[in-house]
């Protein structure tokens, strides 16, 4: 099975800032990783797929990259609403894994 | 719009079945590609299971041998059978839409996109 391994796990920053979220896979899934957001008592939802292609209606914002076992997902000016929990998810030959999750919070 | 509602008991007891149902509106359940996950409390997601109306299903390694899920194109609707279940069952149980497109000789991912609000199962005697 192939593992994904978030990092950070909890992540302080305040409005405006720059983040960068990691998340790196036990083996290659070339492009086949998507980021998803999850506020609390909410389903997740799809922000990024195929690594870096943004999800309709997604603000700017937000990018990924990465391919092979390293991907990011950055934020490039935190708002107000982006405080919640991030997790990545790939997708191999119909199987599936979520890394942990970061919890992004308001320093 | 495409919206996903989860429906089943809200309380399992041990060593039981655990059936739960997805209904679907919005969309034909045989025109796109279904998966069940689940998140522990405090914990984090957890596939659980993926089908297409073609019958290809997959499942997670871990669960393979208690989960059964089905399609019922009739009522527009997919469900979840998990048996033997634990206290370890705990959890929110989600349904997602498996978004894919043909690309005439493979179909390529691009993520969970539609989801349901989740529907809380415990297992408890």
């Amino acid at each position: 099975d192939i593992q994904m391994t978030q990092s950070p796990s909890t992540l302080s920053a305040s409005v405006g800032d720059r983040v960068t979220i990691t998340c790196r896979a036990s083996q290659s899934i070339s492009s086949w990783l998507a980021w998803y957001q999850q506020k609390p008592g909410k389903p997740p939802k799809l922000l990024i797929y195929k690594a870096s292609i943004l999800e309709r209606g997604v603000p700017s914002r937000f990018s990924g990259s990465g391919s092979g076992t390293e991907f990011t997902l950055t934020i490039s000016s935190l708002q107000p609403d982006d405080f919640a929990t991030y997790y990545c998810q790939q997708y191999d030959n119909y199987l599936y894994t979520f890394g942990q999750g970061t919890n992004l919070d308001n320093k | 719009q495409v919206l996903l509602h989860e429906s089943g008991p809200g309380l399992v007891k041990p060593s039981e079945t655990l059936s739960l149902t997805c209904t679907v509106s919005g969309a034909s359940i045989s025109d796109y590609h279904w998966s069940w996950i689940r998140q522990s409390p405090g914990k984090g997601l957890e596939w659980i299971a993926y089908m297409y109306y073609s019958g290809n299903t997959h499942y997670n390694p871990s669960l393979k041998s208690r989960v059964i899920m089905s399609l019922d194109t009739s009522k527009n609707q997919f469900s979840l059978k998990l048996s033997s279940v634990t206290a370890a069952d705990t959890a929110v149980y989600y349904c997602a839409r498996d978004y894919r497109l043909w690309l005439g000789d493979v179909w390529e991912y691009y993520g969970m996109d539609v989801w349901g609000q989740g529907t809380t199962v415990t297992v408890s005697s």
